[in-house]
Parts: structure tokens; sequence; C-alpha cells
């Protein structure tokens, strides 16, 4: 695919259910990232995967939140026990980061919006 | 972790003004991104830039490493520039960390 896709687009729960959301990165992009945009507040990072290396965790708000890659490619945020402050767009971003200083561009996705009823 | 302040916070101006929205941050980093966020939500990024100045079409962003400071700016602004201007950096500085981002600035041209 040309981009970043995401799955599903929006997403209804109850308070309390677990969700997936999934997202599939540009192809040959090593480096994966979830952020997650409440309404009307900004951007949050949540966790980072590079390569086969252990990944950056230390943006999940909580241990009912956790995420998965599946070497350089799909990768699924699980949300456990849903809460009603979980209600957020989800964005999962991709970049080709080769290890080192430099910066590289992200690649966003168009976003999962859930909704915790 | 880095912090990133971004100003204005909402923008107005008419068709054909020239427009600046300011950004800093507290760590050092390798490189600073500019994004575009649209009023149905996509994020697609504008820059990425780690010194000096980059140019696409109307858009210009500048960095100044020492002073921690970047600016963008939008030449002949015109209404489908309307949109949610986001910066962001590394959050520990670092190439391939995830970021952390500003506010973002709320920018509408009016016609």
């Amino acid at each position: 695919g040309a981009g970043v896709s995401q799955s599903p687009s929006n997403k209804v729960t109850e308070k309390g259910k677990d969700v997936e959301l999934r997202c599939d990165p540009i192809s040959g992009h090593t480096a994966l990232y979830w952020y997650r945009q409440r309404l009307g507040q900004g951007l949050e990072f949540l966790i980072y995967f590079q390569g086969n290396s252990a990944p950056d965790k230390s943006g999940l708000p909580s241990d009912r939140f956790s995420a998965e890659r599946t070497g350089e490619s799909v990768s699924t945020l699980t949300i456990q026990r849903t809460q009603q402050e979980d209600s957020a767009v989800y964005l999962c971003a991709s970049s080709l980061a080769l290890g080192g200083p430099r910066g590289y561009e992200q690649y966003f996705g168009p976003g999962t919006r859930l909704t915790v009823t | 972790k880095n912090e990133v302040e971004q100003s204005p916070q909402n923008l107005t101006a008419q068709e054909g003004e020239f427009i600046t929205i300011n950004c800093s941050y507290s760590v050092g980093i390798s490189a600073l991104h500019w994004l575009q966020q649209h009023p149905g939500g996509g994020i697609v990024s504008l820059f990425m830039l780690s010194s000096g100045k980059k140019k696409h079409g109307r858009l210009i962003a500048t960095i100044n490493i020492q002073e921690k400071h970047s600016s963008l700016h939008i030449t002949a602004s015109h209404p489908r520039d309307s949109a949610v201007y986001i910066c962001a950096v590394p959050y520990s500085g670092g190439g391939a960390d995830g970021l952390t981002f500003g506010k973002g600035t709320h920018l509408i041209i009016q016609p």
C-alpha cells in the first residue's frame, strides 16, 4: 500500500470491554509509533517499536494498554477493560529509522476513533 | 523529557497575509517536525529539519538549534491553509524517538 493504514476507522465499545486496534505501516519502515489524541487535546506518545529491539513503552498511560508488533509489519494496540477516558483518536505512524542520531520523517495513518460508552 | 511550547494557540488572518507560528523546546534535538492536521483529522508531515531553513512552495520553516526555537511561515496565505499546525520533537532528543508535541496552532484564513 501507499501509506499507513489503520483499522477499524471507528470503534464504539462499552466500558469494561477490551478492544484491539490495528496498524499496517509502510512496507520497509522499521519504526512504528502509536499516539493518542483525546478530544480537544494535543497528541500524546504511547509506544515505539524499532526493528527487533525491545519497544519503548514509556508513554503507555496504564497497564491496561499493551501493543505488539510482528517483525517489521503489522502492529496491534490492545486496551483492556476500557474506560471512558480512553475515548480518543489513536494514530499510528511509521518511519524509515536506520539508527543513529539523525531524525526521520514520520508518516501518519488516518487514525481509529475510539468511543467508550 | 522534551517540553514543547507553541504560539499563538489561535490565529485568524485575512487571505494574503504573511503567517508566522513559533515553537520552542527544552532539550537539544536531532530534528524538529512541523505537521499539519486537517479539519478531518488527518496528519501530514510538512517539514523535518535539523538546521537552517527549508521551503516547500509557500511554506518556510526555520530552526535555530542554539536557541532551541523554530518558526513556520506561510506566505500569501489562502483559506485552504486553514488547519492546525503542530510542532513536534523527539521526546528525549534522540533520532528516531517517539515525538512529543506542541498543543498546536489553530489557523483560520478568511477570504
